[in-house]
């Protein structure tokens, strides 16, 4: 069984269209995430919500809304892409929000390619 | 802020080598301490990971790491390497009662059979 899950797992689209991608977790967790990995391989935090709510926006573009139906997913997405924007998108989940002790598990990532 | 340092960006060993991957991280106050690997166009999984307790963690596929609170590291070990070894390893430190997980930039690491 799949624990953290997104869709798809490659993205090949041109500039400035509309694109998103979706992440859900079966693992019971509160706490969902979105990394951005770039060519460097650097991975760097985007988003965070808990519970459906809001919890970390780093400085990321506003083309950039993450929505979170339920807390079992957690959908990016990104409106006029931009060749910066090409990068392997991951979604995480873990328990709670404060948790001590809360790993955070990780998707199989998206491949974003802007043309 | 915190920031995460592997100063090793790629280390190339022989089969049956030993490893040690440095990690160092900035931040004054209680951490907890995480180790991924990332296979060839695989996810990050999780290697292993140091909340409170003894500083030696042992995690899977033999690997094990050690945090030296006076020295801000937690270096990854594995006594003998494999082939299948071969991925980027990332070190990452979050706070206690947060969530944002801060990583390094990765070490990439081949080993030669």
């Amino acid at each position: 069984d799949t624990a953290v899950s997104q869709t798809p797992k490659y993205l090949v689209t041109q500039m400035g269209n509309d694109k998103s991608i979706k992440c859900e977790q079966n693992l019971g967790h509160d706490t969902m995430y979105w990394y951005k990995q770039d060519s460097k391989k650097f991975l760097k935090i985007m988003f965070s919500y808990n519970n459906k709510e809001l919890i970390i926006n780093e400085t990321v573009p506003n083309r950039f809304s993450p929505k979170s139906p339920d807390k079992a997913h957690l959908n990016l997405h990104i409106n006029s892409l931009e060749l910066g924007d090409s990068a392997v998108y991951f979604c995480a989940s873990s328990l709670r929000l404060a948790g001590d002790t809360d790993t955070q598990y990780f998707g199989p990532g998206t491949r974003l390619t802007v043309l | 802020a915190q920031s995460v340092s592997q100063h090793n960006h790629h280390v190339i060993l022989s089969e049956a080598a030993s490893l040690e991957l440095g990690c160092n991280y900035s931040y004054g106050g209680t951490v907890n301490l995480f180790w991924y690997v990332q296979y060839p166009g695989q996810h990050l999984q999780l290697l292993l990971k140091y909340f409170s307790g003894d500083p030696l963690v042992k995690g899977i596929k033999g690997f094990e790491a050690e945090f030296i609170k006076s020295k801000f590291s937690f270096n990854l070990r594995k006594p003998s390497v494999q082939w299948s070894d071969t991925a980027e390893y990332f070190c990452a430190v979050n706070s206690r009662g947060a969530n944002n997980l801060f990583f390094g930039t990765g070490t990439r690491l081949t080993v030669i059979p």
